[in-house]
């Protein structure tokens, strides 16, 4: 069974401060995802990742996937409020392309 | 234009009961997921159809049945309804099975009393 952890759970800072979001597991994806779920609705993707040590930017957010494609991160800067939201990592893996998500990291952005 | 759609929102019902939610994309999709998010917000991949056909069956209770009577659609039967029921279900669709961008629901709030 692939397993992703994602670091920290909880995450509260001042608009402003940078983060980085931590996505790691054992096993080894053929590709990662980044996903942002707002309340009441359904994840929506941000970007993938596919090669190991790949660096992909999306504005303020950076995203990297590990050289052993068994992790990821996601670096913001300079927050907003609008960037409160639970960032979702998803490894895709095995032999039907199933999507193996990590529990989540609760962002909240204060103003 | 709505791309993948859920129905309902919210449904509230006793335990012991049967009840369906109905998702339907139109994206042209060829492949359908249905998704459970629990209290915790952990994304559970359920099952997941290609063209109709069932692709992925995680160990999920027999009481849950997807059906997909065409590629636009992909509906979750639940019988015999428990408090453990109790999430967020989420309906999802890609391109095909290969091409792992999702695109999700808006989820269906179940609350087994």
């Amino acid at each position: 069974t692939q397993l992703l952890e994602q670091s920290p759970q909880f995450l509260s800072i001042q608009e402003g401060e940078n983060l980085t979001v931590y996505c790691n597991s054992s096993s080894v994806f053929s590709s990662l995802q980044w996903y942002r779920q707002e309340p009441g609705e359904g994840p929506v993707l941000l970007v993938t990742v596919v090669t190991g040590g790949e660096v992909k930017k999306l504005k303020r957010l950076t995203f990297q996937f590990g050289d052993a494609r068994k992790d990821s991160s996601l670096h913001i800067t300079a927050a907003q409020p609008g960037d409160t939201g639970l960032y979702l990592c998803a490894g895709v893996g095995g032999s039907n392309y199933k999507l193996t998500f990590g529990k989540g990291t609760l962002l909240t952005v204060n103003p | 234009d709505t791309a993948v759609s859920q129905t309902p929102k919210y449904l509230v019902t006793q335990m012991g009961n049967d009840k369906s939610i109905k998702c339907e994309q139109n994206l042209g999709h060829d492949t359908m997921y249905w998704y459970k998010q629990d209290s915790k917000k952990f994304l559970k991949i359920m099952f997941s159809y290609n063209n109709k056909e069932l692709i992925i069956n995680e160990t999920v209770p027999n009481r849950f049945s997807p059906k997909s009577p065409d590629k636009a659609h992909l509906n979750l039967h639940i019988n015999s309804l428990e408090l453990g029921d109790s999430a967020v279900y989420f309906c999802a669709s890609s391109q095909g099975l290969f091409y792992n961008e999702q695109f999700f629901g808006p989820g269906t709030r179940l609350t087994v009393l």
